[in-house]
């Protein structure tokens, strides 16, 4: 099993573009995580899904974030626009149910947005 | 709204001895709590579990202590290795699959 696999791995962009970031879950994984890291918060919780449907968006950070799964083993995050703000790590995870033994992370992506 | 804190940014210790982790919560509601760790450029990685039930979860050097009255809990490593220094990072789950994380402690375990 390739675990969580997140694309790309640094992104550098400039002020005001657009952003996408993608994450194939592990096959057979109902439930689907966005995190963002920062040093201020730790690891927030943007959004999750389970069966590619959004359950809990109320961490999105505003309207220029939106994340969509369009199929079971793939989703997006994207920045519309970017702000330096938006500079942080950001995690992709997934899980065959709601579990107490953890979630499997991706690698993340580092965005820096200048 | 932070429902969960790790109020220590950084402990270090001396290889050998205990390192004990913090971490307190707001909301009653969680039905377990968990232990994360990281190494930088890699993602969190599953330590340690406990149920809202329990006061105590062990596993090898690592032991969780969960205290509901004070809503506090405590990841202790007995004894600290070298290898152990990373990052650490206290979730709370509640039975939606909603996995709420706290800011994370560094950990450095001197040799």
């Amino acid at each position: 099993d390739a675990g969580v696999i997140q694309s790309p791995r640094h992104e550098v962009t400039e002020m005001g573009q657009e952003v996408t970031l993608r994450c194939k879950p592990i096959s057979g994984h109902d439930y689907l995580f966005w995190y963002r890291q920062t040093m201020m918060r730790g690891l927030e919780l943007l959004i999750y899904f389970n069966n590619n449907v959004p359950i809990d968006d109320s961490g999105m950070p505003e309207d220029r974030f939106s994340a969509k799964m369009p199929n079971a083993s793939f989703s997006t995050l994207k920045i519309q626009p970017s702000e330096p703000r938006d500079s942080a790590v950001y995690f992709c995870a997934s899980s065959p149910q709601v579990a107490h033994y953890g979630y499997t992370f991706g690698s993340g992506t580092r965005l820096t947005v200048v | 709204d932070q429902q969960v804190k790790q109020n220590s940014p950084s402990l270090s210790v001396q290889e050998g001895r205990i390192s004990i982790l913090n971490c307190d919560y707001t909301n009653s509601m969680f039905d377990y709590f968990l232990w994360y760790k990281k190494y930088p450029a890699e993602g969190p990685t599953f330590l340690i579990s406990i149920s809202s039930i329990k006061d105590k979860n062990e596993d090898g050097r690592f032991t969780v202590f969960l205290n509901k009255s004070a809503k506090h809990l405590s990841l202790h490593i007995v004894p600290s290795q070298p290898g152990d220094s990373a990052v650490y990072f206290c979730a709370a789950l509640r039975n939606t699959g909603k996995l709420i994380f706290g800011q994370g402690t560094t950990l450095q375990v001197k040799p």
